[in-house]
């Protein structure tokens, strides 16, 4: 079935370190790929999405590239602030496979010290 | 903009109980969503629903009901607690379903002695 994977659980980095947080999806179709960010007594928020293959997304220095080759959607940042330090979410719909819904990664707790 | 108001924020609750959890929001969406949060797991639809009146289950649903008797609410029902159960409840909302964007609540804490 469709699934989302994010093998990193935690992962902490200094202010300024260059971020790479894997995410790679399974599915038969062409989904939408998402990143959601989760700050601390918060709910979920997106962060950015992108629709179609081979295209970059981007928001707030954040960037992902939906590569169909490798059906991976990894999250990077050149240069993270400690105001990053939030649980990173990958995810996924995929409406060509008959479904609507959201299939999310396990979560990756980003930490980043001063 | 809107909001989306979920409460309690912290649920405490004995085991076997019937503990209910309650969502607002004021964007005027038509869908509504329940999830189960767990550390390493992701989140898990329990319920949603498209219109007022309207529920179907997600791939969570047993052992929760749901109710949407207003377009703006969304309350779930945990039918008997576990015990050592621990978990954040997460409502959403989004105009329809499909490619619409979700808006997160902050969520609702359930710990269960």
């Amino acid at each position: 079935g469709d699934s989302v994977i994010q093998m990193q659980g935690q992962v902490t980095l200094s202010e300024n370190d260059f971020l790479f947080i894997n995410c790679t999806y399974s599915t038969t179709g062409y989904p939408t790929l998402f990143w959601y960010v989760q700050y601390s007594g918060e709910g979920p928020q997106l962060l950015l999405q992108v629709t179609t293959a081979n295209n970059k997304g981007s928001s707030r220095g954040f960037e992902a590239t939906y590569d169909k080759g490798t059906t991976s959607f990894h999250l990077q940042k050149t240069s993270v602030q400690e105001i990053d330090s939030a649980v990173y979410y990958c995810a996924m719909r995929d409406p060509s496979s008959g479904s609507w819904q959201l299939i999310f990664g396990s979560g990756t707790q980003l930490t980043v010290m001063p | 903009g809107g909001i989306i108001t979920q409460t309690p924020k912290f649920l405490i609750g004995q085991e076997g109980q019937k503990l209910t959890l309650k969502c607002q929001q004021n964007f005027n969406h038509d869908t509504m969503y329940w999830y189960r949060q767990d550390s390493g797991k992701g989140l898990r639809l329990i319920y949603y629903s498209i219109t007022e009146n309207d529920l179907q289950k997600g791939d969570l649903s047993e052992g929760y009901d749901a109710s949407r008797e207003k377009k703006s609410s969304f309350s779930l029902t945990v039918t008997s607690a576990q015990k050592n159960e621990m978990a954040v409840f997460l409502c959403a909302s989004s105009i329809g379903l499909g490619g619409d964007t979700q808006y997160f609540g902050p969520g609702t804490r359930l710990l269960v002695l």
